[in-house]
């Protein structure tokens, strides 16, 4: 099946940072999304972006389907912001997704 | 509902004894999945429904994991003789349908925690 790596592992900034998080892909995808997991646990959409660039607010999200990546920025970071944020890819011809191993990211003030 | 729904949130259980886990998913969404998710690792793929039909259990780690989504909406999780290795966050998530976007876009619940002792 498809493989999924995110980087960095982990990342900590001061609040009002910029930040890039990446999700590399191994095959090609009909659907990749970026999720935020709050402290409670539950699995937040940022973004569902195949290909192409969105953006939303303070987030943007772009996804280089030919070249099997996706980056998610994140500009003038709030505390608020703290969490894992996940990539989760699907295969062309599958119904599943699969997740990266998240970027866990602190914030602090 | 607005959302995706799960209970319960928490789960408690001895040791082999059997649990049953619920998802309601977003009305009128014809896919449905299940997911588990160790703590600290992305959440992994269990099984698959489009409607009632269970297209896909290749996630279902043992025989003792059993689901079923009888009228094509509500959705039940079953662990029998739950292990310790079981302790995990059970997620569930439900899209339009399969296929070409956006149509497969996935939206999870809250989850249930499960703690086996």
């Amino acid at each position: 099946g498809i493989q999924v790596e995110q980087s960095p592992p982990d990342l900590i900034l001061q609040e009002g940072a910029n930040s890039t998080l990446r999700c590399n892909f191994s095959d090609s995808v009909n659907n990749l999304q970026w999720f935020h997991q709050n402290p409670w646990g539950q699995l937040i959409n940022l973004f569902y972006i195949p290909s192409g660039t969105k953006q939303n607010g303070r987030l943007s999200a772009t996804t280089v389907a030919t070249e099997r990546y996706s980056l998610l920025y994140i500009s003038s970071s709030q505390t608020t912001d703290s969490g894992v944020y996940f990539c989760a890819a699907m295969n062309s011809g599958y119904s599943t997704l699969t997740f990266g191993k998240g970027t866990m990211l602190l914030v602090s003030p | 509902g607005a959302g995706v729904s799960q209970s319960p949130r928490y789960k408690v259980a001895k040791r082999g004894q059997d649990v049953a886990l619920r998802c309601d998913p977003i009305s009128g969404h014809v896919s449905l999945f299940w997911y588990q998710q160790a703590l600290g690792q992305g959440p992994e793929f269990l099984t698959y429904f489009q409607n009632e039909a269970q297209l896909d259990k290749s996630g279902l780690p043992s025989d003792r994991f059993f689901a079923e989504r009888p009228e094509g909406s509500v959705s039940t999780l079953k662990i029998q003789r739950t292990q310790q290795e079981d302790s995990a966050v059970y997620l569930c998530a439900s899209s339009l349908g399969p296929g070409l976007a956006p149509y497969n876009e996935q939206f999870f619940g809250p989850g249930t925690r499960l703690t086996v002792l």
